[in-house]
């Protein structure tokens, strides 16, 4: 399994700021994805990002508002735009095991509070 | 459309007791992957069993089994002898070729409390 590391891991952030969230793994993988988890609720995946190329963003999501850059292998990072209390929610960032549809591996998440 | 549903919101059981969280899947697809996770408090998402469509076959491990029934479409988690540190929210997800590779489907989890 990978190792997940996110900073953040909490903030509380104003209504009208941006924030970016940045996901390191300690091997190199082709993607990692982005999910969201309000409270109390599940997991949505916003985007998948591919090293080398535009992220590719879920039903709902858009790039304006959670631009997500993957400058190498290893590293991503997600900005959450022009935050509104409605984007309090935990951020998590995973990679895949081995073989397509594997299991993902999550990072610890960053817990974000929007005022 | 892909569905995932955990009847089961909360459930609390008394250390040492026999639980099982409920799964029930909803996809068209014949190939298709199910998974369990456990969100302890802390946060972090650790992965706990990735099943395929085509192996029905029941798992074990340790104190922990599953109970994968396609007449049914369910993926049933059972815990045996629980302990405190069960506690946790678990989720069950289900993912298919066709969407994206890392686009897991998830239920909305259930809360376990073992109480000693």
């Amino acid at each position: 399994s990978a190792v997940i590391s996110q900073k953040p891991s909490r903030d509380i952030c104003q209504r009208g700021t941006s924030l970016t969230i940045q996901c390191q793994v300690d091997s190199q993988v082709t993607m990692m994805f982005w999910y969201r988890q309000q409270p109390g609720q599940s997991l949505t995946l916003i985007a998948t990002a591919n090293q080398g190329s535009e992220a590719t963003y879920e039903s709902g999501f858009v790039i304006d508002k959670f631009p997500i850059s993957r400058p190498n292998l290893t590293f991503s990072t997600l900005t959450v735009s022009n935050m509104s209390p409605e984007d309090s929610s935990i951020y998590l960032c995973s990679v895949q095991g081995r073989g397509a549809y594997g299991e993902l591996f999550f990072g610890e998440g960053s817990r974000l509070t929007v005022l | 459309a892909q569905k995932v549903t955990q009847a089961q919101t909360e459930i609390s059981v008394v250390e040492k007791e026999d639980v099982t969280l409920d799964c029930v899947y909803e996809t068209r697809d014949t190939t298709y992957y199910l998974f369990w996770y456990k969100q302890p408090p802390s946060g972090e998402l650790v992965f706990l069993i990735r099943r395929n469509s085509f192996d029905e076959q029941n798992e074990i491990s340790g104190r922990y089994s599953w109970n994968f029934q396609k007449s049914t479409s369910s993926f049933n988690f059972t815990i045996t002898a629980s302990q405190v540190v069960d506690s946790a929210v678990y989720f069950c997800a289900l993912s298919v070729p066709e969407g994206s590779q890392g686009n897991l489907i998830f239920g909305k989890g259930t809360k376990l409390s073992v109480k000693p």
